[in-house]
Protein backbone atom coordinates (compact mmCIF):
# COMPACT_ATOMS: atom_id res chain seq x y z
CA UNK A 1 0.00 0.00 0.00
CA UNK A 2 1.61 3.22 -0.81
CA UNK A 3 1.66 5.85 1.69
CA UNK A 4 -0.19 8.78 0.05
CA UNK A 5 -3.12 7.48 -2.54
CA UNK A 6 -4.82 9.90 -5.06
CA UNK A 7 -7.27 9.14 -7.88
CA UNK A 8 -5.75 9.72 -10.92
CA UNK A 9 -8.52 11.36 -12.90
CA UNK A 10 -9.01 12.62 -15.08
CA UNK A 11 -11.33 14.62 -13.80
CA UNK A 12 -13.48 16.79 -15.92
CA UNK A 13 -15.54 19.66 -15.18
CA UNK A 14 -17.07 23.09 -16.69
CA UNK A 15 -15.82 26.17 -16.84
CA UNK A 16 -17.11 27.92 -13.44
CA UNK A 17 -17.44 24.94 -11.20
CA UNK A 18 -16.16 23.91 -7.59
CA UNK A 19 -13.39 21.43 -7.89
CA UNK A 20 -12.46 19.27 -5.30
CA UNK A 21 -9.19 17.01 -5.42
CA UNK A 22 -8.32 14.70 -2.41
CA UNK A 23 -5.35 12.40 -0.49
CA UNK A 24 -5.77 9.65 1.60
CA UNK A 25 -2.47 8.47 3.63
CA UNK A 26 -1.54 6.10 6.28
CA UNK A 27 1.54 8.13 8.11
CA UNK A 28 -0.26 9.03 10.99
CA UNK A 29 3.44 11.48 11.51
CA UNK A 30 2.49 13.25 8.38
CA UNK A 31 2.55 17.05 10.02
CA UNK A 32 3.41 19.28 6.95
CA UNK A 33 0.99 19.21 3.62
CA UNK A 34 1.12 20.51 0.22
CA UNK A 35 -0.66 21.07 -2.85
CA UNK A 36 1.41 21.20 -6.06
CA UNK A 37 -0.06 22.10 -9.81
CA UNK A 38 2.28 20.63 -12.60
CA UNK A 39 1.27 21.63 -16.21
CA UNK A 40 2.56 19.54 -19.15
CA UNK A 41 6.12 19.21 -19.27
CA UNK A 42 6.62 21.93 -16.53
CA UNK A 43 8.51 20.97 -13.43
CA UNK A 44 5.45 21.36 -10.02
CA UNK A 45 5.14 24.47 -8.50
CA UNK A 46 3.76 24.78 -5.22
CA UNK A 47 0.21 26.34 -4.64
CA UNK A 48 -0.69 25.49 -1.21
CA UNK A 49 1.07 24.80 1.95
CA UNK A 50 -0.53 24.08 5.34
CA UNK A 51 0.95 22.77 8.39
CA UNK A 52 -0.86 20.39 11.12
CA UNK A 53 -5.00 20.46 10.78
CA UNK A 54 -7.22 23.14 9.27
CA UNK A 55 -8.31 25.22 6.71
CA UNK A 56 -5.96 27.46 4.43
CA UNK A 57 -7.53 29.89 1.89
CA UNK A 58 -5.86 31.57 -0.69
CA UNK A 59 -7.88 33.23 -3.98
CA UNK A 60 -9.89 30.59 -5.21
CA UNK A 61 -7.73 28.19 -3.79
CA UNK A 62 -8.93 26.81 -0.21
CA UNK A 63 -6.74 23.22 1.81
CA UNK A 64 -8.21 21.09 4.21
CA UNK A 65 -6.62 19.02 6.22
CA UNK A 66 -7.89 16.35 8.73
CA UNK A 67 -5.39 14.17 10.60
CA UNK A 68 -7.81 12.43 12.75
CA UNK A 69 -9.35 11.12 8.96
CA UNK A 70 -5.74 11.06 7.32
CA UNK A 71 -7.61 12.87 4.73
CA UNK A 72 -6.52 16.44 3.04
CA UNK A 73 -8.56 18.32 0.20
CA UNK A 74 -8.26 21.04 -1.98
CA UNK A 75 -10.84 23.26 -3.27
CA UNK A 76 -11.19 25.29 -6.54
CA UNK A 77 -13.81 28.12 -7.31
CA UNK A 78 -15.10 29.29 -9.76
CA UNK A 79 -12.55 26.93 -11.81
CA UNK A 80 -10.93 28.45 -15.00
CA UNK A 81 -9.93 26.54 -18.24
CA UNK A 82 -6.00 27.95 -16.75
CA UNK A 83 -6.46 25.60 -13.83
CA UNK A 84 -6.38 22.52 -16.09
CA UNK A 85 -3.06 20.65 -15.18
CA UNK A 86 -2.08 17.71 -13.31
CA UNK A 87 -2.40 18.20 -9.00
CA UNK A 88 -0.40 16.31 -6.31
CA UNK A 89 -0.63 16.28 -2.75
CA UNK A 90 2.73 16.13 -0.95
CA UNK A 91 3.25 15.68 2.76
CA UNK A 92 6.06 15.09 4.88
CA UNK A 93 7.05 14.18 8.92
CA UNK A 94 9.81 17.20 8.66
CA UNK A 95 12.40 14.66 9.01
CA UNK A 96 12.52 13.22 5.63
CA UNK A 97 11.49 14.35 2.11
CA UNK A 98 8.37 15.28 0.74
CA UNK A 99 6.06 12.29 -0.62
CA UNK A 100 3.64 12.58 -3.24
CA UNK A 101 0.53 11.63 -4.79
CA UNK A 102 0.59 10.04 -8.25
CA UNK A 103 -1.36 13.10 -9.14
CA UNK A 104 -5.15 13.94 -10.10
CA UNK A 105 -5.45 15.38 -13.61
CA UNK A 106 -8.04 18.33 -13.96
CA UNK A 107 -9.51 19.37 -17.30
CA UNK A 108 -12.00 22.56 -17.10
CA UNK A 109 -14.07 22.61 -20.19
CA UNK A 110 -14.76 26.30 -21.53
CA UNK B 1 19.76 32.44 -13.39
CA UNK B 2 15.84 32.97 -11.87
CA UNK B 3 14.77 29.46 -11.86
CA UNK B 4 16.29 25.86 -11.17
CA UNK B 5 17.93 24.89 -14.56
CA UNK B 6 17.90 21.92 -15.46
CA UNK B 7 19.99 20.34 -18.82
CA UNK B 8 19.48 18.47 -20.95
CA UNK B 9 15.83 18.75 -21.31
CA UNK B 10 15.66 15.35 -23.38
CA UNK B 11 17.74 12.94 -23.55
CA UNK B 12 17.93 9.28 -25.84
CA UNK B 13 20.03 6.99 -24.55
CA UNK B 14 20.80 3.22 -25.85
CA UNK B 15 20.39 0.31 -23.31
CA UNK B 16 23.79 -0.16 -21.28
CA UNK B 17 24.80 3.45 -21.35
CA UNK B 18 25.55 5.72 -18.96
CA UNK B 19 24.07 9.25 -18.84
CA UNK B 20 24.84 12.17 -16.70
CA UNK B 21 21.94 14.85 -15.94
CA UNK B 22 22.73 18.19 -14.45
CA UNK B 23 20.95 20.46 -12.07
CA UNK B 24 22.15 24.15 -11.49
CA UNK B 25 19.54 25.34 -8.42
CA UNK B 26 18.51 28.63 -7.50
CA UNK B 27 21.44 30.84 -6.38
CA UNK B 28 21.70 30.81 -2.05
CA UNK B 29 19.67 27.41 -2.08
CA UNK B 30 21.20 25.46 0.23
CA UNK B 31 18.83 22.56 -0.14
CA UNK B 32 18.86 20.56 -3.54
CA UNK B 33 16.31 17.25 -4.20
CA UNK B 34 16.46 14.97 -7.10
CA UNK B 35 13.08 13.28 -7.77
CA UNK B 36 12.16 10.88 -10.61
CA UNK B 37 8.47 10.78 -12.22
CA UNK B 38 7.18 8.03 -14.30
CA UNK B 39 4.33 8.48 -17.18
CA UNK B 40 1.52 8.80 -15.19
CA UNK B 41 2.73 8.61 -11.78
CA UNK B 42 3.91 10.64 -8.70
CA UNK B 43 7.16 11.86 -7.69
CA UNK B 44 9.88 9.63 -6.67
CA UNK B 45 12.22 10.80 -4.18
CA UNK B 46 16.12 10.15 -5.16
CA UNK B 47 18.14 12.20 -3.27
CA UNK B 48 18.54 15.31 -0.59
CA UNK B 49 21.62 17.68 -0.21
CA UNK B 50 21.61 20.03 2.39
CA UNK B 51 24.53 22.07 3.14
CA UNK B 52 27.82 20.29 3.50
CA UNK B 53 26.05 17.80 5.35
CA UNK B 54 26.42 13.93 4.46
CA UNK B 55 23.47 13.73 1.31
CA UNK B 56 20.27 11.53 2.44
CA UNK B 57 20.66 8.60 -0.38
CA UNK B 58 17.45 6.73 0.77
CA UNK B 59 16.01 7.13 -2.31
CA UNK B 60 17.93 6.05 -5.03
CA UNK B 61 16.90 2.87 -6.23
CA UNK B 62 20.05 0.70 -6.78
CA UNK B 63 23.95 1.42 -6.94
CA UNK B 64 23.59 2.38 -10.75
CA UNK B 65 22.66 5.64 -9.72
CA UNK B 66 24.86 8.12 -7.81
CA UNK B 67 24.56 11.89 -7.43
CA UNK B 68 27.10 14.61 -6.49
CA UNK B 69 26.72 18.19 -5.48
CA UNK B 70 29.49 20.90 -5.43
CA UNK B 71 29.32 22.77 -2.66
CA UNK B 72 25.88 24.54 -2.77
CA UNK B 73 25.82 24.98 -6.26
CA UNK B 74 25.67 22.67 -9.77
CA UNK B 75 24.23 19.02 -9.04
CA UNK B 76 24.79 15.91 -11.15
CA UNK B 77 23.13 12.69 -11.27
CA UNK B 78 24.66 10.06 -13.03
CA UNK B 79 22.90 6.90 -14.22
CA UNK B 80 25.54 3.85 -15.15
CA UNK B 81 24.39 0.91 -17.49
CA UNK B 82 20.94 2.56 -18.26
CA UNK B 83 17.96 0.15 -18.28
CA UNK B 84 14.64 0.60 -20.11
CA UNK B 85 12.91 0.91 -16.45
CA UNK B 86 14.96 3.95 -16.07
CA UNK B 87 12.72 5.99 -18.47
CA UNK B 88 11.27 8.83 -16.44
CA UNK B 89 11.38 12.52 -16.16
CA UNK B 90 14.12 13.07 -13.49
CA UNK B 91 13.46 16.66 -11.78
CA UNK B 92 15.76 18.63 -9.48
CA UNK B 93 14.04 20.80 -6.81
CA UNK B 94 15.64 23.26 -4.57
CA UNK B 95 14.89 25.08 -1.55
CA UNK B 96 16.05 27.57 1.41
CA UNK B 97 15.15 24.71 3.35
CA UNK B 98 16.65 23.85 6.66
CA UNK B 99 17.40 20.35 7.97
CA UNK B 100 13.77 19.94 8.37
CA UNK B 101 12.56 19.11 5.06
CA UNK B 102 10.41 21.79 5.10
CA UNK B 103 11.30 24.25 2.57
CA UNK B 104 9.72 25.26 -0.52
CA UNK B 105 10.48 23.55 -3.24
CA UNK B 106 11.10 24.91 -6.33
CA UNK B 107 11.56 22.74 -9.40
CA UNK B 108 13.13 22.52 -12.84
CA UNK B 109 11.24 21.81 -15.20
CA UNK B 110 12.96 18.17 -15.42
CA UNK B 111 15.16 15.94 -18.07
CA UNK B 112 13.22 13.70 -19.89
CA UNK B 113 15.06 10.48 -20.22
CA UNK B 114 14.25 7.66 -22.44
CA UNK B 115 16.46 4.40 -22.71
CA UNK B 116 16.20 2.52 -25.84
Amino acid sequence: QKEVEQDPGPLSVPEGAIVSLNCTYSNSAFQYFMWYRQYSRKGPELLMYTYSSGNKEDGRFTAQVDKSSKYISLFIRDSQPSDSATYLCAMNTGRRALTFGSGTRLQVQP
Amino acid sequence: GAGVSQSPSNKVTEKGKDVELRCDPISGHTALYWYRQRLGQGLEFLIYFQGNSAPDKSGLPSDRFSAERTGESVSTLTIQRTQQEDSAVYLCASSWGTSSYTGELFFGEGSRLTVL
